[in-house]
């Protein structure tokens, strides 16, 4: 089944403990996307991928940090979580090709991340 | 910085009726996007209109996309109670590979 996979579904952290959450998509898609999504703001870009290697700051980046090792794989990292990064986190990939904002994004099914 | 923003917030209408959403935005595009939510899961692609399209058709949904204007609009015709969800426009630039979304439209079908 092609899909968009999250890990943890569920966090609760204290301040200041690094941080991985996971993000894995089977469907070779280039484009991959990190959203934090926040009531009455809707969702906001952290960082997002066009393909192996390449990341760039979406409108949120601070105090987190991305990887493009492997074309399925893009973990965010919050090395230093603050409550303020308490939000529902959600990973999206697209196919590539004409620019990747040209196409749908898939997402997952979200991380409640809580840091207390 | 918040490209999309959805009119009305909150819209509740009757089982049947049209509903229909808008969406405004601020700088040149390549493409706008409508996205479904339910109650917290994650966002379902709805329907994607390219900077050079006006209008766009997807069984009870149709989209309309005004480039002079920066505006789009949404209607869902014939509306259902598993309508009821959270509907978001979203922004492809044309700077950069960046996707902005609005704050979004809560819509309730009431029985």
């Amino acid at each position: 089944e092609a899909q968009v996979t999250q890990n943890p579904r569920y966090l609760i952290t204290v301040t200041g403990k690094k941080l991985t959450v996971t993000c894995s998509q089977n469907m070779n898609h280039e484009y991959m996307s990190w959203y934090r999504q926040d009531p009455g703001l809707g969702l906001r870009q952290i960082y997002y991928s066009m393909n192996v290697e390449v990341t760039d700051k979406g409108d949120v980046p601070e105090g987190y940090k991305v990887s493009r090792k492997e074309k399925r794989n893009f973990p965010l990292i919050l090395e230093s979580p603050s409550p303020n990064q308490t939000s529902l986190y959600f990973c999206a990939s697209s196919p590539g090709g004409g620019g990747s904002s040209y196409n749908e994004q898939f997402f997952g099914p979200g991380t409640r991340l809580t840091v207390l | 910085s918040q490209q999309g923003e959805e009119d009305p917030q909150a819209l509740s209408i009757q089982e049947g009726e049209n509903a229909t959403m808008n969406c405004s935005y601020k700088t040149s595009i390549n493409n706008l996007q409508w996205y479904r939510q339910n109650s917290g899961r994650g966002l379902v692609h709805l329907i994607l209109i390219r900077s050079n399209e006006r209008e766009k058709h997807s069984g009870r949904l149709r989209v309309t996309l005004d480039t002079s204007k920066k505006s789009s609009s949404l209607l869902i015709t014939a509306s259902r109670a598993a309508d009821t969800a959270s509907y978001f426009c979203a922004t492809g630039q044309y700077r950069d590979d960046k996707i902005i979304f609005g704050k979004g439209t809560r819509l309730h079908i009431l029985p």
